[in-house]
């Protein structure tokens, strides 16, 4: 079946630093999202890429999706305190027939230390 | 506007006990819902997705089942509780299609097994 791997499974980077967390599948996908769920919260929504190549951003948040639609990456510049939780990607097989079902990575836990 | 409730946010039970997790979505119709489990440190493993009304599919073997009696509501449940079984179960909601369309989760529910 489909697996979705991503790494670092941890990072821990001083106040001001920049951070990036990887995702790629086994299989090519429709669409890529990424959550971020902070320390003993539940998973948020943050964004959806639906195109090959596509490059997002909201503010110091940065969201690729690779050509071949098999990889995607969250970059953060200039991490902040409020930036520490677990980063998850989750994506939906685009040869999948299980209806909204989506494959979620294994997160990055980020820590961020003043 | 789409809310999600999940109850009860903790619970402490014995081994070979019985489980009701449950959860309801306001807002929406025909919603996809979905059970997750996630250990300590780890990853969102999807136990149950349901894209309507008595329709539930099952993801992983195990000691749990799930139902879903009305539209907006879904229900995780076992007969005689396992120590494996402790974790953090969430709820997550998603508007109908094939797509994957970005989930949307409640709190969760700490559950440990003695």
């Amino acid at each position: 079946g489909q697996q979705v791997m991503q790494i670092p499974q941890y990072q821990h980077v001083q106040e001001g630093e920049d951070f990036t967390t990887y995702c790629n599948s086994s299989t090519t996908l429709s669409n890529i999202q990424w959550y971020k769920q902070r320390p003993g919260g539940h998973p948020v929504f943050l964004i959806q890429l639906v195109k090959s190549g596509e490059v997002k951003k909201q503010k110091r948040l940065t969201f690729q999706f690779g050509e071949a639609k098999k990889n995607s990456s969250l970059h953060i510049t200039a991490t902040q305190t409020t930036d520490v939780g677990t980063y998850f990607c989750a994506g939906r097989d685009a040869g999948g027939t299980s209806y909204g079902k989506l494959t979620f990575g294994q997160g990055t836990i980020l820590t961020v230390h003043p | 506007s789409q809310t999600i409730h999940q109850w009860p946010a903790t619970l402490v039970q014995p081994v070979g006990s019985p489980l009701s997790l449950e959860c309801t979505v306001e807002g929406t119709s025909n919603p996809n819902l979905y059970w997750y489990r996630q250990a300590a440190g780890r990853g969102l493993q999807l136990l149950f997705y349901s894209v309507g009304i008595g329709q539930i599919s099952s993801e992983v073997p195990q000691n749990l089942s799930a139902s879903r009696p009305q539209d907006r509501q879904f229900i995780l449940s076992s007969k005689k509780l396992l120590l494996s079984d402790s974790g953090f179960y969430l709820c997550a909601w998603s508007t109908p299609g094939l797509g994957g369309q970005p989930q949307h989760f409640g709190d969760g529910t700490r559950l440990s097994i003695l």
